[in-house]
């Protein structure tokens, strides 16, 4: 099983600060097979980014992702208020899938 | 529109069983693979189940295979999971969701509470 892990766990920033997440994995991950994704509370992930760098319909382009074989990066420009959640990494190559332990970004 | 619409959680005794089903509309749902992925309170997300479009491939993760069952009915639009043996740690928000490919959930149901407690 691949393991993910995530850092920072909460990263404060405030608006308009760019904000970079990273997911490191285990083992090596194919860029095709590398997500992330947004949770607010009470509600269902939302798509940002598959394919490690390819922006979901409808994703404004200060999400951005990057990143190859073991370490992958999202980052956020510019963070907009409704930018402040969780945010999660998933890898789809190797069964089973798996997802990070989130990064919870905050108002600082 | 896309839209799953998820029903059947609740609460169920230990070692009891649960039926969850997910409708699909506003795609043609045959032609995409499914997720189920779960969340217990205050918890991260879990994947645990794939179904391919035509049924052909399915995959578990450890924690629920022999208890869990993916299933689908192309022609229902419909998504289902079948779980027996239920355990406390199963308790959870239960999502579908559809899959881009294969494993990135494009499109999510709203999610459905399953409490495993007697």
């Amino acid at each position: 099983e691949i393991v993910l892990t995530q850092s920072p766990g909460t990263l404060s920033l405030s608006p308009g600060e760019r904000a970079t997440l990273s997911c490191r994995a285990s083992q090596s991950v194919s860029s095709s097979d590398l997500a992330w994704y947004q949770q607010k509370a009470g509600q269902a992930p939302r798509l940002l980014i598959y394919g490690s760098s390819s922006r979901a319909t409808g994703i404004p382009d200060r999400f951005s992702g990057s990143g190859s074989g073991t370490d992958f990066t999202l980052t956020i420009s510019r963070l907009e208020p409704e930018d402040f959640a969780v945010y999660y990494c998933q890898q789809y190559g190797s069964s089973p899938w798996t997802f990070g332990q989130g990064t919870n970004v905050e108002i600082k | 529109e896309v839209q799953l619409v998820q029903s059947g959680g609740g609460l169920v005794q230990p070692g009891g069983s649960l039926r969850l089903s997910c409708a699909a509309s506003g795609f043609t749902f045959s032609n995409y693979n499914m997720n189920w992925v779960r969340q217990a309170p205050g918890k991260g997300l879990e994947w645990f189940s794939y179904i391919s479009s035509s049924s052909s491939t399915i995959y578990y993760t450890d924690s629920v295979k022999g208890r869990f069952t993916i299933s689908r009915d192309n022609a229902k639009n419909s998504l289902y999971l079948q779980m027996n043996s239920l355990r406390a740690e199963d308790t959870a928000v239960y999502y579908c969701a559809r899959a881009r490919g294969r494993g990135e959930g494009d499109y999510w149901g709203q999610g459905t509470l399953v409490t495993v407690s007697s």
